[in-house]
This record gives C-alpha cells, sequence and structure tokens, in this order.
C-alpha cells in the first residue's frame, strides 16, 4: 500500500546542530508539506512544495529550510536547531487531480528536542 | 484572524450523537469546509469534507447551513476510539496553502 513514512520518529539534539528530518511518500502525489505542532498552537504550517524544485515559505518558516529533487521526499532541514524547535513535526501530502478529495495525508510525526 | 471557531472541548456519552459545531462566518464562495480528527499524538486523519450541502461517508455527517457560516460534524454513534481533536478548516478546492490553518480544534472525550 501506498504510504508516508517519517525518520526518525525521535531526535534528541543540541543546540546549534544541524538536524534533517525525512519525509518520503509512494503516492507520487505532487504536493507535500511540513507541519509543526505545538501545546496550544495546533497544526501550522512551515514549508510546502506543489513539485519537484519548488518550495514555499508558511507561517513559521523561520529557521528551517525544504528541498524538494524528487517527487517521492521532502527532508525538512533545522540550519542551527534552536530550543524553540523544539516540537512534533508532520510531514503531509496530496494530489492535486481534481478527482481527488483533497484530503491530505499525514505521516506518524517526528518528535524533536532540542537541549 | 482565525478562519474558524471550535469549542475547545465537548463530551459525549458512548454510543450517542457528538455534534460538533464549527463557526466559518468568513468563508468565501468558493471555499470548502474540511474535518480532520487527531488521536492521541497520531497525524492528522481526513473525515469528511463539503461545500453547501450535507455529505456523510462512513466515518460522519456534515450538515453545513445554508448561508455557510457556520457547520457541524455528526459522529452518529460516538465510541471510545472517536476520542482526539477535531479541526475543522476551510480552504478553497484547489490549493492557497495561506488557508491550510488547522487551528487549536474541539478535544472530543467519549465517556463510557
Amino acid at each position: 500500500d501506498a504510504e508516508i513514512t517519517q525518520s526518525p520518529r525521535h531526535k534528541i539534539t543540541e543546540t546549534g546542530r544541524q538536524v534533517t528530518l525525512a519525509c518520503h511518500q509512494t503516492w507520487n502525489h505532487n504536493n507535500m508539506f511540513w507541519y509543526r505542532q505545538d501545546l496550544g498552537h495546533g497544526l501550522r504550517l512551515i514549508h510546502y512544495s506543489y513539485g519537484v524544485q519548488d518550495t514555499n515559505k508558511g507561517e513559521v518558516s523561520d529557521g528551517y529550510s525544504v528541498s524538494r529533487s524528487n517527487t517521492e521526499d521532502l527532508p525538512l532541514t533545522l540550519e542551527s536547531a534552536a530550543s524553540s524547535q523544539t516540537s512534533v513535526y508532520f510531514c503531509a501530502s496530496s494530489s492535486e487531480l481534481a478527482s481527488n478529495t483533497g484530503e491530505l495525508f499525514f505521516g506518524e510525526g517526528s518528535r524533536l528536542t532540542v537541549l | 484572524d482565525a478562519k474558524t471557531t471550535q469549542p475547545p472541548s465537548m463530551d459525549c456519552a458512548e454510543g450517542r450523537a457528538a455534534n460538533l459545531p464549527c463557526n466559518h462566518s468568513t468563508i468565501s464562495g468558493n471555499e470548502y469546509v474540511y474535518w480532520y480528527r487527531q488521536i492521541h499524538s497520531q497525524g492528522p486523519q481526513y473525515i469528511i469534507h463539503g461545500l453547501k450541502n450535507n455529505e456523510t461517508n462512513e466515518m460522519a455527517s456534515l450538515i453545513i447551513t445554508e448561508d455557510r457560516k457556520s457547520s457541524t460534524l455528526i459522529l452518529p454513534h460516538a465510541t471510545l476510539r472517536d476520542t482526539a481533536v477535531y479541526y475543522c478548516i476551510v480552504r478553497p478546492r484547489s490549493y492557497n496553502t495561506d488557508k491550510l490553518i488547522f487551528g487549536t480544534g474541539t478535544r472530543l472525550q467519549v465517556f463510557p
């Protein structure tokens, strides 16, 4: 079955380190998204991509970057991790086809702790 | 400003219908109402969506008022497994991703 997977599921790092969270989907969806979730804030959009070589900033993009070199993957990089980036990160994908419901398919999340 | 307004929490007895309201008074004509839920710390799961007609699927029913300024998600026979946070979002059918803001949702607690 097609799926969307995130890795690692849990990560502890130190302030200032570079961290990359992987997201891989096998649906061949063009649209991919990264969210973070913190208590009291719901899900907030970090970055998104509509296809290969396309990336866009969401509402909380400072300190994060993404790249889209193929359809299946959208890695999220924290260039210099900060304690404020301790959070649970969710990747999602969707199809742009008109016949689709437009729903987002989410991964299981990556819990990042920055000490 | 928030696009949708939901009560922070609700309770429901197992086996009864759970009715979760959502206010979206500034919804535009091309915007759909989508509902997702998030069980514990899992990724959110799509439930249902609609434009102006009521919709039903195997998970739930969606009732949208005639003026489209509010909607209600109905879980007809709630079970303990329906305990989750329910998110109502509005967005165009084709993406304008500044609309993909989930907010804090309604925490539904189903009790025995």
